[in-house]
């Protein structure tokens, strides 16, 4: 079993739609989680970290439910510059290295 | 702030050659990681320095790869010899805390 999976998607969503992905984690004792967003042969970005409060940004909110082992994004009011794959990214107990899923893939459509 | 950034961009070597990757970190970032993604598979850790550190290689595939940071700045990653299954993206991130990474566009390298 992966330790980060998501669904591949793609995601075709109209402008204005909104969002939702999921992913779910295999190590209880992973402590921290991001999203990253990394456009076509590009680096991956930091979207936002993941806390089991939820937290929001903008357009943007992410929640994590650990007894789940299970986080999700959202994303409000899509625009065409939201396109991109989304990584799910955990880590290890006691170590900063990170974990990535492969990636859902979204494109907004006008 | 200027980004992490990698050098070079792009390579493309045979089997059995020896290439070495650069990457320089966001300046004051102790942290700095090398992660690869090879064709159709997840981003994976390779290795984390602290400073001139190596304080986690279990990401290391074998001993093929040799990550070194002398004095603490940029970090070099040689691959001898190159191998068909090395081919890939090689990305560096660094960090000022371990938990916020930041990644450089990395290094595509093909090896024919």
């Amino acid at each position: 079993r992966k330790e980060v999976e998501q669904d591949p998607g793609p995601f075709n969503v109209p402008e204005g739609a909104t969002v939702a992905f999921n992913c779910t984690y295999s190590n209880s004792a992973s402590q921290s989680f991001f999203w990253y967003r990394q456009d076509c042969r590009k680096e991956p970005k930091l979207l936002m970290s993941v806390y089991s409060s939820g937290n929001e940004d903008g357009r943007f909110t992410a929640q994590l439910n650990r007894a789940s082992q299970y986080i999700s994004l959202l994303i409000r009011d899509s625009k065409l510059s939201d396109s991109a794959t989304y990584l799910c990214v955990g880590t290890g107990a006691g170590s900063y290295q990170l974990t990535f899923g492969k990636g859902t893939k979204l494109s907004v459509i006008p | 702030e200027a980004g992490v950034t990698q050098f070079p961009s792009h390579s493309v070597i045979e089997k059995g050659q020896t290439v070495t990757l650069r990457c320089d970190p966001i300046s004051g970032h102790d942290n700095l990681y090398w992660y690869r993604r090879v064709m159709g598979k997840e981003i994976k850790f390779l290795l984390h320095f602290v400073k001139e550190s190596k304080q986690d290689e279990s990401g290391m595939p074998n001993n093929r790869f040799l990550a070194e940071r002398t004095g603490g700045t940029y970090s070099t990653l040689k691959v001898q010899p190159a191998e068909l299954e090395d081919s890939g993206v090689y990305f560096c991130a660094s960090s000022r805390t371990g938990w916020e990474q930041y990644f450089g566009p990395g290094t595509r390298l093909t090896v024919t």
